[in-house]
């Protein structure tokens, strides 16, 4: 099966940096994603890793160590607005679909 | 606005209604999917369509019935629901395996269901 752990709940001020951990067990490995989730709205993507190393997107980055199960999501410069879920997903495949395990997500408060 | 669009937003039924949640995706994407995701739960895949073909069904109570008559369109319907049902259905679209590249799935706004 697909185990993803990431933490429940996370505080940061506005301006600062927060990094979002990520462990994984997964056969089948074929990419890790984040998505940010506002309260009551749809998921939408960030960012995708399928190689080592670090993916960087404007304010956000996302580091991924295939050998360790484990990837970070950094947000830097934070602001009000980045008050959210941030999902980590795993996908794999079995089909010529791929599917994805979500983790329970980190709601993440950003305050003054 | 991701190009996934679903309806109704909001959807209220009793458990012996029959119902059907509507997504639509504009996107040109081969595969759909269907998730369920309750309070204090992570996403639950429910189904995936692959080019107009379940290819998917992890283990959903036959109260739920998909159909995908086209790669553009994909429907949840819902007969004799539980209250435990109650939940947000979120319905995601993406290009599919056999295009390559990561296949970033992107969801539509979600129906937010209450079974009475």
């Amino acid at each position: 099966g697909q185990n993803i752990d990431q933490p429940t709940e996370m505080t940061a001020t506005e301006g600062a940096i927060v990094q979002i951990n990520c462990t994984y067990q997964t056969s089948g490995f074929n990419g890790l994603f984040w998505y940010q989730q506002h309260a009551g709205e749809a998921p939408t993507f960030l960012s995708y890793n399928v190689l080592d190393g670090l993916e960087e997107k404007g304010r956000f980055s996302s580091f991924l160590s295939r050998s360790k199960g484990y990837s970070y999501l950094l947000l830097k410069e934070l602001q009000m607005k980045d008050s959210a879920s941030y999902l980590c997903a795993v996908r794999y495949y079995n089909t010529n679909a791929g599917k994805s395990t979500f983790g329970d997500g980190t709601t993440l408060t950003v305050k003054p | 606005e991701t190009g996934v669009t679903q309806t109704p937003r909001h959807l209220v039924m009793g458990m012996t209604n029959k119902k059907s949640l509507k997504c639509e995706q504009h996107l040109g994407h081969n595969a759909m999917y269907w998730y369920k995701q309750s309070a204090k739960k992570p996403l639950e895949l429910m189904f995936v369509y692959s080019l107009e073909e379940r290819v998917e069904n992890n283990s959903v109570p036959s109260r739920f019935s998909p159909e995908c008559p086209n790669s553009s369109h994909l429907f949840l319907h819902l007969h004799t629901l539980q209250p435990e049902d109650s939940a947000l259905y979120l319905c995601a679209s993406s290009q599919g395996r056999q295009q390559g590249g990561p296949d970033t799935q992107y969801f539509g706004p979600g129906t937010r269901l209450t079974v009475l």
